[in-house]
């Protein structure tokens, strides 16, 4: 079974700064397999990034995703206000089929 | 738009069933995998399960012995029910979708609040 950690769990930056956020598998997956999501509190999390590094639809470009293998990383250019959330890496495996979430990363105003 | 509506009980006894309807409006239903996925408060997300109209119903291990998710094309309506709810089921469960070929969900329900309490 794949398992998912993110780091940091918690990430403390200002408005402007840069975001880096990990997501790093316990085997190799699928690229195309790997998304990332955001979520607000009180809301349905939201997708930003699919196949690794696609961005969603009406995601703005500041939000880009990279990686391969068992690493991968979701950057936040320049940080908005709207952008401190809960960000979730979400991959599938096939064999059996099963969607698995990272543990989840804070990403909080400093 | 696509918009997924969702509803069921909100409070239940523990060993009772868990039941949630999720309904789709203005879309396909078909071509799509529809999901249920949960969160316990505070925590994460867990998937569920997923279907696709006439075809594979698939389940997260975990689970599977007390899920059932069924879907309904004529209705563009899918189901969960869990039975043997205990405390830990407590959780804002979310129905979503997936397109084949497309391992992410970008449709997401509002969310449905299901407390198990005695």
């Amino acid at each position: 079974e794949i398992v998912l950690t993110q780091s940091p769990g918690t990430l403390s930056l200002s408005p402007g700064e840069r975001a880096t956020l990990s997501c790093r598998a316990s085997q190799s997956v699928s690229s195309s397999s790997l998304a990332w999501y955001q979520q607000k509190p009180g809301q349905a999390p939201r997708l930003l990034i699919y196949g690794a590094s696609n961005r969603a639809t009406g995601i703005p470009d500041r939000f880009s995703g990279s990686g391969s293998g068992t690493d991968f990383t979701l950057t936040i250019s320049r940080l908005e206000p709207e952008d401190f959330a809960v960000y979730y890496c979400l991959q599938y495996g096939s064999s059996p089929p099963k969607y698995t979430f990272g543990q989840g990363t804070k990403l909080e105003i400093k | 738009q696509v918009q997924l509506q969702q509803w069921g009980a909100g409070l239940l006894k523990p060993s009772e069933t868990l039941s949630l309807t999720c309904a789709v409006y203005g879309g396909s239903f078909s071509g799509y995998y529809w999901s249920w996925i949960r969160q316990p408060p505070g925590k994460g997300l867990e998937w569920i399960g997923e279907g696709i109209p006439r075809g594979s119903i698939n389940y997260n291990p975990s689970l599977k012995s007390r899920v059932t998710i069924s879907v309904d094309a004529s209705m563009n309506q899918f189901s969960l029910k869990l039975n043997s709810v205990t405390a830990a089921d407590t959780a804002v469960y979310y129905c979503a979708r997936h397109k084949t070929g497309v391992t992410a969900f970008d449709i997401w329900g509002q969310g449905a609040m299901v407390t198990v309490s005695s």
